[in-house]
């Protein structure tokens, strides 16, 4: 799996927009880039995840550069609930076997008033 | 829909106790299910993962085991906690079609003392 480089920790006014880097400067052709957060004592959830087209759903947008070495996840319009860790992860589709993400150490996002 | 379900949410054990964590998901056939384990301030750990009733695959040697009595359901165990045993374990599941989404439960802090 590729590595990534996320900041430590970000800050962000509530009602702005959050936009969190990532970089993954050797990821290969078939990688997809997910994203996960984890708020306080509770399990990762699943937000966004892309190739190489930008994608939005309701959580976030995902924007992937031309050159796929890196992205940003947007999230619109910040609330206080949207603070917490937020994970960049680069994988290739698991054929036949188990999804062994590896989560780092991400982006502590905390949301201000 | 599908929901996964993890208890108990804290567990203070005494050391050499033993350990029996249960997770089981519902609304799904013949998932991929994990135990991941994230100590205090540090990231998630993949312990094990399963692809099928009775197949556990162990990422890392450690003081735990993990089964698979029935296809909804993963259990994770030890004989005698460790004082390194404490943390918040998680479980969850995915889909076995080489999809990178992993879903998690609400997980179990435990404190070995």
């Amino acid at each position: 799996d590729a590595k990534t480089t996320q900041p430590t920790s970000m800050d962000c006014a509530e009602g702005r927009a959050a936009n969190l880097p990532c970089n993954h400067s050797t990821i290969s052709g078939n990688e997809y880039v997910y994203w996960y957060r984890q708020i306080h004592s509770q399990g990762p959830q699943y937000i966004i995840h892309g190739l190489k087209n930008n994608e939005t759903n309701e959580m976030a947008s995902l924007i992937i550069t031309e050159d796929r070495k890196s992205s940003t996840l947007i999230l619109p319009h910040a609330t206080l609930r949207d603070t917490a860790v937020y994970y960049c992860i680069v994988r290739a589709p698991s054929t036949g076997t188990a999804s062994k993400l590896t989560f780092g150490t991400g982006t502590r996002l905390q949301v201000t008033l | 829909s599908q929901t996964i379900h993890q208890w108990p949410a804290t567990l203070v054990q005494p050391v050499g106790s033993p350990l029996s964590l249960e997770c089981t998901v519902e609304g799904t056939s013949n998932p991929n299910l994990y135990w991941y384990r994230q100590a205090a301030g540090r990231g998630l750990q993949l312990l094990f993962y399963s692809v099928g009733i009775g197949q556990i695959s162990s990422e890392v040697p450690q003081n735990l085991s993990a089964s698979r009595p029935q296809d909804r359901q993963f259990i994770l165990s030890s004989k005698k906690l460790l004082l390194s045993d404490s943390g918040f374990y998680l479980c969850a599941w995915s889909v076995q079609t080489g999809n990178e989404k992993l879903f998690f439960g609400s997980g179990t802090q435990l404190s070995v003392l």
